[in-house]
């Protein structure tokens, strides 16, 4: 079974410019979740999908971030425009209901804002 | 204001010694503590997680030990090897509700 996927791995952006990062859940997963850790800091929640609804964006910094979820597949977070504070590593992790609730990361997209 | 705080920030280990790393609460409401680990280049992967239900939970060389009354947890590795030079993470939740509270982060090298 594939795990969560997210590209691109990297991503070198100057500030004001726009970046788009793209998340793969594994497949079944209905909640999808987005995190953000900057350097040397917690890994800090963004926002949660279920299906394509967004349950819980209160983690989300400002109107510049912006998440969707088409279809309740693969999820984007789109950053527009790009801030200096905005560098760090993206994480998307995916979920299903029962068991141990665990959720699944994907490795990340590091982000650089220059 | 951080919920949950984690130390500490870095740790050196002999190998074959216990590794230990500690995390505190605020919020009362949480009911779900998992401990992740992440090595570079991937996402964290959970470790094991314990219930408040339960002081302790042990799995292979990787213990929890949870106090309730203090509202702190920690993770505990014995005999630590070389492969468990990673960071790890300790988190809380309310269970239903996953949205994870992370600490800040560990990280551990273990030395030969």
């Amino acid at each position: 079974e594939a795990g969560v996927t997210q590209f691109p791995s990297h991503s070198v952006i100057e500030k004001g410019q726009t970046v788009t990062l793209r998340c793969d859940p594994i497949s079944g997963h209905d909640n999808l979740y987005w995190y953000r850790r900057v350097m040397g800091k917690e890994i800090k929640f963004l926002l949660h999908f279920v299906k394509e609804s967004k349950q819980d964006e209160s983690g989300m910094p400002n109107n510049r971030f912006l998440a969707e979820r088409t279809g309740g597949t693969y999820s984007t977070l789109k950053v527009q425009p790009a801030e200096l504070e905005d560098s760090g590593v993206y994480f998307c992790a995916s979920l299903t209901r029962g068991g141990d609730n665990e959720q699944f990361f994907g490795p990340g997209t590091r982000l650089t804002v220059l | 204001q951080q919920q949950v705080k984690q130390s500490p920030q870095s740790l050196i280990v002999q190998k074959g010694g216990i590794s230990i790393i500690n995390c505190a609460y605020e919020n009362t409401a949480f009911d779900y503590f998992p401990w992740y680990q992440q090595f570079p280049g991937k996402g964290p992967a959970l470790l094991i997680a314990i219930r408040p239900d339960v002081s302790e939970k042990k799995e292979g060389r990787f213990t929890i030990s949870f106090n309730k009354s203090a509202k702190q947890f920690s993770l505990h590795i014995m005999d630590s090897q070389p492969g468990d030079s990673a960071t790890y993470f300790c988190a809380a939740s309310i269970f239903g509700n996953e949205k994870l509270t992370f600490g800040t982060g560990t990280r551990l090298t273990i030395i030969p």
